[in-house]
């Protein structure tokens, strides 16, 4: 079964200054990447996903991601940071063989402070 | 167009009882999945369905039953409440590839 490491749990960042957000997979068989938010008291939302083609991402909200093989991982970035960005943050991942499974990390509280 | 909508909203019971909880979705996805969200854990997925009449399990099924009847609603099923079962409770629907693209607002269930 695939696993998914995000390895910050917690990632304060002042307003307008640069974050990522690190994901690591665990298997090296070809997979589907995913990151979600999660705002207070709601469900999650699909921010990206990496399916195939160009190893970069980008998604909603100015956020993208780098899909990077060796590394296994697939971490999420944005240049400039707003308090509205204060959220909880999951990757995910599914095996491209099923994709009946779909792995989410433990996700990483990002504060944005102002 | 309401997408997921997951009742109730929050829920009390008391170990042994069993509940339902309801999902629906208007966007006739044919895949839908039940996940549960605990402190320091991330969701994991209880049961899922590819379709009507079509449902399996997922990383931490027991307790829980599923149906798929029609493809708007899912529904899970406490059989036999445990304070183990305290969590949050979310539902999700998807088009493509067995994803979960839309989700509920979740519903916050305690187990006393």
């Amino acid at each position: 079964a695939q696993s998914v490491t995000q390895l910050d749990s917690q990632v304060p960042v002042f307003e307008e200054a640069p974050v990522e957000l690190r994901c690591n997979y665990s298997s090296s068989v070809s997979v589907y990447l995913f990151w979600y938010v999660q705002y207070p008291n709601q469900g999650l939302q699909l921010l990206l996903k990496y399916l195939s083609g160009s190893t970069l991402v980008k998604g909603i909200n100015g956020f993208e991601a780098e899909f990077n093989k060796s590394q296994t991982s697939f971490h999420l970035r944005k240049p400039s940071v707003h308090i509205s960005d204060t959220a909880e943050y999951f990757c995910a991942v599914s095996d491209r063989g099923t994709g009946n499974q779909f792995y989410f990390g433990t996700g990483t509280s990002l504060t944005v402070i102002p | 167009n309401a997408g997921v909508t997951q009742t109730p909203k929050f829920q009390v019971l008391k170990t042994g009882q069993s509940m339902t909880l309801q999902c629906a979705q208007d966007m006739n996805h044919e895949y839908m999945s039940w996940y549960r969200q605990d402190p320091g854990m991330g969701l994991r997925l209880i049961h899922y369905s590819v379709g009507a009449g079509i449902t399996d399990q997922g990383e931490v099924p027991n307790g829980y039953n599923v149906s798929r009847s029609t493809t708007e609603d899912f529904p899970l099923r406490l059989l036999s409440a445990a304070p183990s079962q305290t969590s949050v409770y979310f539902c999700a629907s998807g088009l493509w590839g067995r994803q979960p693209q839309h989700f509920g607002d979740g519903t916050r269930l305690s187990i006393l």
